[in-house]
């Protein structure tokens, strides 16, 4: 039973415009959201977080928005760049953190 | 500024061999974990772990050890290789508390022939 679902596989957005990714949970007791983004043959770089508590979190360009009664997170970006295309992963968990399979965006220039 | 280092980078086994892929952390971290990742699977926990001498499983342990016998390191062992084990494995490490991170090394690509 997979946890953590990313039902996107894939998105494309126009460079400048929002990029809004989601991920949905089913376990009510995780204490902290992630996001992680990926490009080929590297390891996951981290971006944002969000814990339990909290229902948005901002980091420039990044917003994390949690809804605990949907069990929902998603990652909002704006404006979206041509850099930003990459695999982005959500995870939740405290210490022990299950990924959800991720959604490859691809910003168009 | 090491971060999570992984060895190898790149390896090749024959299916039966046993092999250790290496994790190191210098940030002190208390929780260490392994990561396979594959084509549309996402990262899967393997193993990970709270502390030195604690250990636990993951979503899809089996084939693979653990051992924490210090806070830095982590080793990864696969007991018997099969094809079903090709995978890029990351190790990572993180902390507790307000804006909890994971770190994650740079992958170790694994082919079993």
């Amino acid at each position: 039973d997979q946890q953590v679902k990313q039902n996107s596989p894939s998105l494309s957005v126009q460079e400048g415009r929002i990029s809004i990714l989601n991920c949905d949970y089913t376990n009510s007791m995780f204490d902290y959201f992630l996001w992680y983004k990926k490009y080929p043959a590297e390891g996951p770089t981290f971006l944002i977080s969000i814990s339990s508590i909290k229902d948005k979190n901002e980091d420039g360009r990044f917003t994390v928005f949690l809804n605990k009664s949907a069990k929902h997170l998603s990652l909002h970006i704006v404006p979206s760049q041509p850099g930003d295309s990459a695999v982005y992963f959500c995870a939740a968990g405290t210490y022990k953190y299950i990924f959800g399979t991720g959604t490859r965006l691809k910003v168009l220039a | 500024n090491a971060g999570v280092t992984q060895t190898p980078k790149f390896q090749v086994l024959k299916t039966g061999q046993s092999m250790t892929l290496q994790c190191a952390q210098d940030m002190n971290h208390e929780y260490m974990s392994w990561y396979r990742q594959d084509p549309g699977m996402g990262l899967r926990l393997i193993h990970y772990s709270v502390g030195a001498g604690i250990t636990d499983q993951g979503e899809v342990p089996n084939g693979y050890n653990v051992s924490r016998s210090t806070t830095e390191d982590f080793p990864l062992r696969l007991l018997s290789a099969a094809p079903s084990q090709t995978s890029v494995y990351f190790c990572a490490s993180s902390r507790t508390g307000e804006g909890n991170t994971i770190y994650f090394g740079e992958g170790s690509w694994l082919t079993v022939v």
